[in-house]
């Protein structure tokens, strides 16, 4: 059974860093692509960023990029996001997701249940 | 202002067909297949159509997609009041992930 456990989030201040952790478990992580996507409170989805398998290529929504670092360890079947100068305007849900392999990067098959960041002075 | 445009709300009554259109763009949906998302209310987002018109293992088959050019529908027939959530398209265009603003369904 495929399952993805976020952590990490928590409550930081306007300027301040966070490192989200997916754990993911019930196929070869390797090979898949894994991604972030994160919702606001009372609002729609949104795609951060997402690294692929094999090569671990990257790839970063304009909003994030330069402040925001996706990285994976396959020796531990986990995805970072390494969150920096972060703005109240992050404040949302982050879901880590998991990648389709033969479809495009927004075919994401599972979902982890999400860890909240908060960020406020 | 998301590239992929969903009418914000759509409704129905129990056993009726509706639709929800996504409309996107020749660098994303004209180039890519389309992928539709249903998050029920406190849940994670589920994946409910793939590759513009296949089906999850477990998915009914009353939820169907389409894709015509710049433009992608989601069909649910049957409409049951548990199939009352938000629904997402997504694709990708031009190295980014993209997704609709969502369309909230109501059961009547």
């Amino acid at each position: 059974e495929v399952q993805l456990l976020e952590s990490g989030g928590g409550l930081v201040q306007p300027g301040g860093s966070l490192r989200l952790s997916c754990a993911a478990s019930g196929f070869t992580f390797s090979n898949y692509a894994m991604s972030w996507v994160r919702q606001a409170p009372g609002k729609g989805l949104e795609w951060v960023s997402t690294i692929s398998g094999g090569t671990a290529f990257t790839y970063y929504a304009d909003f994030v990029k330069g402040r925001f670092t996706i990285s994976r360890d396959n020796s531990k079947n986990t995805v970072y996001l390494q969150m920096n100068s972060l703005r109240v305007e992050d404040t949302a849900l982050y879901y880590c997701a998991k990648g389709t392999p033969g479809y495009n990067y927004g075919t994401f098959d599972y979902w982890g249940q999400g860890t909240l960041v908060t960020v406020s002075s | 202002q998301s590239l992929l445009t969903q009418p914000p709300s759509a409704s129905g009554t129990p056993g009726q067909r509706v639709t929800i259109s996504c409309s996107g763009s020749s660098s994303n949906i004209g180039s890519n297949t389309v992928n539709w998302y249903q998050q029920l209310p406190g849940t994670a987002p589920k994946l409910l159509i793939y590759s513009s018109n296949q089906r999850p293992s477990g998915v009914p088959d009353r939820f169907s997609g389409s894709k015509s050019g710049t433009s992608a529908s989601l069909a649910i027939s049957g409409l049951q009041s548990e199939d009352e959530a938000d629904y997402y398209c997504a694709t990708w265009d031009d190295s980014l992930v993209v997704f609709g603003g969502g369309t909230k369904l109501t059961v009547l």
